[in-house]
């Protein structure tokens, strides 16, 4: 199994533009998560879903959109790319509510953005 | 405020030593205490957890301990090697996830 695969890892946008990380599981899991990593910051929630067709904020949502058309993918759009969102993004999945179980994570997608 | 304070920012061991990574939280809410592990250019991944019914949780050379009344909980690693050296983040958990800053530990050889 590959577990949680995400596209590209490595990413350089210019500031406005626009671009969508992908993120797939091949574990069947109902819940998806996309965090940001920064620094001395600890990881941070941008949005979450509980399965195919429904997705909630998390801590940190400005900026950023998801969908979830299907149980196995869950892409993260980033519409007009400020600097302040250069950061590495992580991808994860859990088999219950990640909030109370573990989270598998995909390896990252390093975006800077100048 | 839900907010998890971990320490210390880093943390340097000599191989077979002891490291210990501490951390405090603010919700007594939270029933979910994973520590997750994360080396360069790879996601984190769940090392070990607890629940707030035990004070102690032992996997191998990992053992947290969890102090409740004082909301505070630690990773010890006994027997440090070269291998442990990563990132380690504590967490929070119970209706959100807060993650610790992080813990950066280099184990000398």
């Amino acid at each position: 199994n590959a577990g949680v695969t995400q596209t590209p890892k490595f990413r350089i946008l210019k500031i406005g533009q626009s671009m969508t990380l992908q993120c797939t599981q091949d574990m069947n899991h109902n819940y998806m998560y996309w965090y940001r990593q920064d620094p001395g910051m600890g990881l941070k929630l941008i949005y979450y879903s509980v399965g195919a067709g429904i997705t909630d904020k998390g801590e940190v949502p400005n900026g950023y959109n998801v969908s979830r058309s299907t149980t196995e993918d869950f892409p993260l759009r980033l519409e007009l790319a400020a600097p302040s969102q250069t950061s590495v993004y992580f991808c994860a999945s859990s088999l219950k509510r990640g909030f109370t179980g573990e989270l598998f994570f995909g390896e990252g997608s390093r975006l800077t953005v100048l | 405020q839900q907010q998890v304070k971990q320490s210390p920012q880093s943390l340097i061991v000599q191989k077979g030593g002891i490291s210990i990574i501490n951390c405090a939280y603010e919700n007594t809410a939270f029933d979910y205490f994973p520590w997750y592990q994360q080396f360069p250019g790879k996601g984190p991944a769940l090392l070990i957890a607890i629940r707030p019914d035990v004070s102690e949780k032992k996997e191998g050379r990992f053992t947290i301990s969890f102090n409740k009344s004082a909301k505070q909980f630690s990773l010890h690693i006994m027997d440090s090697q070269p291998g442990d050296s990563a990132t380690y983040f504590c967490a929070a958990g119970g209706n959100k996830l807060v993650f610790g800053a992080g813990t950066i530990l280099r184990v000398k050889s």
